[in-house]
């Protein structure tokens, strides 16, 4: 079982629909969580960090269940921008070099 | 606001020869890593540095070496370059040794070993 799973995908949606990922880890001492953005061919960019309280940037809001071990990512109103991979980040310790990186869901939204 | 630079962006080798990937970065970041991207898989990590002068193995290692002898460089050496290789290779860097500072990234560089 890999440490950070996620439904590849893709997921197909309209524009204006809601849609919702989730990510699941194993490692239950994980610390920190995040939730990136990758381009077809383009580096990894930073969509948002996850907290334990959950947490909103504008049409994205990221959750996370400590208990189940498992963090959400819901996009409100989606965008054709939006189409990209979405990769779940988990951090196992106090040190960067303990980034563990999910395969990725893919998100199309078609006009 | 150059952020996090990769050199070359493509490149095609034969088996066996050697070559160095570049990176740089110009946000005093102490933390610095090499991932390589293959298809259906996440981001593995190959070699990491917490500082100048400090250079651990990550998940995939074999056949990789670095060096950190500035802050600001973290060069990946391909030893004797084989098919398994080919990959999409990343560079990051981080501020600070702390977890909760996310990673930010180069361009990448696309490899190819015939």
């Amino acid at each position: 079982r890999k440490e950070v799973e996620q439904d590849p995908g893709p997921f197909n949606v309209p524009e204006g629909a809601t849609v919702a990922f989730n990510c699941t880890y194993s490692n239950s001492a994980s610390q920190s969580f995040f939730w990136y953005r990758q381009d077809c061919r383009k580096e990894p960019k930073l969509l948002m960090s996850v907290y334990s309280s959950g947490n909103e940037d504008g049409r994205f809001t990221a959750q996370l269940n400590r208990a189940s071990q498992y963090i959400s990512l819901l996009i409100r109103d989606s965008k054709l921008s939006d189409s990209a991979t979405y990769l779940c980040v988990v951090n196992r310790g106090n040190y960067g070099q303990n980034f563990v990186f999910g395969p990725g869901t893919r998100l199309s939204v078609l006009p | 606001n150059a952020g996090v630079t990769q050199t070359p962006k493509f490149q095609v080798l034969k088996t066996g020869q050697s070559m160095t990937l570049q990176c740089a970065q110009d946000m005093n970041h102490e933390y610095m890593s090499w991932y390589r991207q293959d298809p259906g898989m996440g981001l593995r990590l190959i070699h990491y540095s917490v500082g100048a002068g400090i250079t651990d193995q990550g998940e995939v290692p074999n056949g990789y070496n670095v060096s950190r002898s500035t802050t600001e460089d973290f060069p990946l050496r391909l030893l004797s370059a084989a098919p398994s290789q080919t990959s999409v290779y990343f560079c990051a860097s981080s501020s600070g040794s702390g977890g909760n500072q996310p990673q930010h990234f180069g361009d990448g560089t696309r490899l190819s070993i015939l």
